[in-house]
């Protein structure tokens, strides 16, 4: 079945530092590729989205772009802040499958002032 | 963008007792809704898919008699944790489809946290 790998944290970064928090996937169709944000003590928020191959997603400073051919959608920001610390999810969501969400497992970041 | 939100937001029970959480969306319909289950820093498993006039569908090891889910209008979602027990403890979100927009965004609910004593 789909599923969403994605890197182990914590990960713990200094203000302005680059973050890249990597993900690949695998999926029997042609899955859309979400990144979703959960702050403490809240819910899911939609960071960004793309639908389809080389799409790039941006939202807030970050990217992420759906490479098909490495099955993959890397977050990336070029300059962390102290509050984008938070947990982030990689997803995918197909329409062959019904439009479930599968998340990966989450990552945590930590920006230190 | 599309709105949903779950009620209650938090709830604590005694153990034995059965809870209700509501999901609505605000300002759209959906005829699939989903619930997920977050048990302290992990990730969101999906517990079963919430169809609309007909019987959920459940993933594969989710109790269906214990997680009573309703679909009874196209704009709510209720499910139903019979006779919890401490280890239901955790945080249920609810996600739903704006079908009308052709897009395969979820919009998730706030969550509610369940804590059974």
């Amino acid at each position: 079945g789909d599923s969403v790998t994605q890197m182990e944290g914590p990960v713990t970064l200094s203000e302005e530092a680059f973050l890249t928090i990597n993900c690949t996937y695998t999926a029997t169709g042609y899955p859309s590729l979400f990144w979703y944000v959960q702050y403490p003590g809240e819910g899911l928020q939609l960071l960004l989205k793309a639908t389809k191959a080389d799409d790039k997603g941006s939202n807030k400073g970050f990217e992420a772009t759906y490479r098909k051919e490495t099955t993959s959608f890397h977050l990336e920001k070029g300059s962390v802040q102290v509050s984008d610390s938070a947990v982030y999810f990689c997803a995918l969501s197909d329409r062959g499958g019904g439009f479930k969400t599968i998340f990966g497992a989450g990552t945590r970041l930590f920006v230190k002032a | 963008g599309a709105v949903v939100s779950q009620h209650p937001s938090r709830v604590i029970c005694k153990s034995g007792t059965s809870v209700k959480i509501e999901c609505r969306s605000l300002d759209f319909q959906a005829t699939t809704m989903f619930w997920y289950r977050q048990f302290p820093k992990q990730s969101l498993m999906l517990m079963a898919t919430s169809n609309e006039g007909s019987k959920a569908t459940y993933e594969q090891g989710v109790e269906k008699d214990k997680f009573l889910i309703n679909h009874a209008s196209l704009t709510l979602s209720t499910l139903t944790v019979t006779s919890a027990h401490p280890e239901d403890s955790s945080f249920y979100i609810c996600s739903a489809r704006d079908e009308g927009q052709g897009s395969d965004e979820q919009f998730f609910g706030p969550g509610t946290r369940l804590t059974v004593l």
